[in-house]
Order: structure tokens, then sequence, then C-alpha cells
């Protein structure tokens, strides 16, 4: 089946630290790949996708690459704010699947000024 | 644009009591997803609707859950009776079907059981 293992959290860094959220995935064909965040009190947002190999998504200074061989898709930000504590979640879809969304478990990064 | 819409936002009741909620996606968004999200864990699809079709329902509690789009518009999720394990957010979310669209997700309805 389908199915996105992420990192458990929660994730505990100061302002301006480097973040990674590692993410990987199996699944029965070719997935386009998500990363969504849902801050507190809030509903889930898109924050990037990719749909092909190799693809870099970006938004809002983080970044994430498509890597097929590994099936990974890491999530990456160079300088974190406290602004970007929230629960961030991997996910993917198939298009022979209707396009649902299979998402990973969340992990919760707290940044602290 | 207006984005999905939920109600309620909170909602108890004690187990065995039935409950019902309310999304009104997008505008001209043709499929409609309705996911479980347990504290602590991803979210996970309990049915999905293309107009109003079921495409995908494999993962509904048939026994105690259902679920409607009758005009192919808003929906309703019905749980009857409710149970402890029932206790989650309840989410939303409406895409346009077209391709790699994505999801656009409500802010949910928080269940608790009691």
């Amino acid at each position: 089946g389908n199915s996105v293992t992420q990192m458990e959290g929660p994730v505990t860094l100061s302002e301006e630290a480097f973040l990674t959220i590692n993410c990987t995935y199996t699944a029965t064909g070719y997935p386009s790949l998500f990363w969504y965040v849902q801050y507190p009190g809030e509903g889930l947002q898109l924050l990037l996708k990719a749909t092909k190999a190799d693809d870099k998504g970006s938004n809002k200074g983080f970044e994430a690459t498509y890597r097929k061989e590994t099936t990974s898709f890491h999530l990456e930000k160079g300088s974190v704010q406290v602004s970007d504590s929230a629960v961030y979640f991997c996910a993917l879809s198939l298009r022979n699947a209707g396009n649902m969304l299979t998402f990973g478990g969340g992990t919760r990064l707290m940044v602290k000024p | 644009e207006a984005g999905v819409a939920q109600s309620p936002r909170y909602k108890i009741i004690e187990k065995r009591q039935s409950v019902a909620f309310w999304c009104n996606p997008i505008s001209g968004h043709a499929t409609l997803y309705w996911y479980q999200q347990i504290l602590g864990q991803g979210p996970k699809l309990l049915i999905q609707f293309q107009n109003n079709g079921v495409v995908d329902d494999s993962q509904l509690p048939k026994d105690r859950f259902s679920a409607e789009r009758l005009k192919g518009v808003d929906s309703t999720l019905k749980i009857q009776p409710a149970k402890l394990e029932d206790s989650a957010v309840y989410l939303c979310a409406s895409s346009s079907g077209q391709g790699n669209s994505p999801l656009h997700f409500g802010n949910g309805t928080r269940l608790t059981v009691t």
C-alpha cells in the first residue's frame, strides 16, 4: 500500500537555526509529494509540492526535493523563525487513487526566540 | 475566494449519542473529502466524493459513520452512535478534481466524546 513516514517530534530549535524534517514514502505508483503546515488553531495549508523526480518545491523559505532513488522528500529551511512554529505533515497522492492524500504522522516544530 | 466552510467548530457529546458535521466546499470544486485526525496523528481519509458520487469509502466505519453529498455541493458526515475513540478533529477538504489540483482544507470540527 501507500504510506508516509516522517520523523517524530517535537523538534525544538532556536531562531535562525537550520531545519530538516525527514520524510520517506512508499507508493504503488508514481506519486506527487506535498508538505502541509498546520498552525495552532488553524486548518491545514499547502506549503509546497513536487510532482516528479528531482523537482524542488519551495515556499516561504522552505524547500524540499523529490528524490525518487531514496523515496524521500525532506523539508528544509535555512533560518527558522518563531512564526514557523507549527505541525508539518508530509503527504503523497496518486492520480489513479483520485488524488486523495495519504499523510504522515506529523512533526511538531517549536522555535524559541 | 471563500475557503472551505465547516460547522460546528467544536462539539462535545456523550458516548452512544449521535452527531453531524457540515461542510461547504469551495465553489465549483467537484471533489470533496472527509478526513479524521486523531490527536497526535496525521489525517486519515474517511470518504471521497466526486460530485454526488462516492469514489472511496473503504476506510469509513460504515456501522456507525455515514456521509452524503446529495446535490454535489455541501456534505454532511454523521456518527451514530458515537464511541470514545471517535474523539478527533474531522476535516473537510475540496479540490477542483483537475489533474494534480491541490486540496483545500477547512478548519475542522473538533469532536470530544465523553
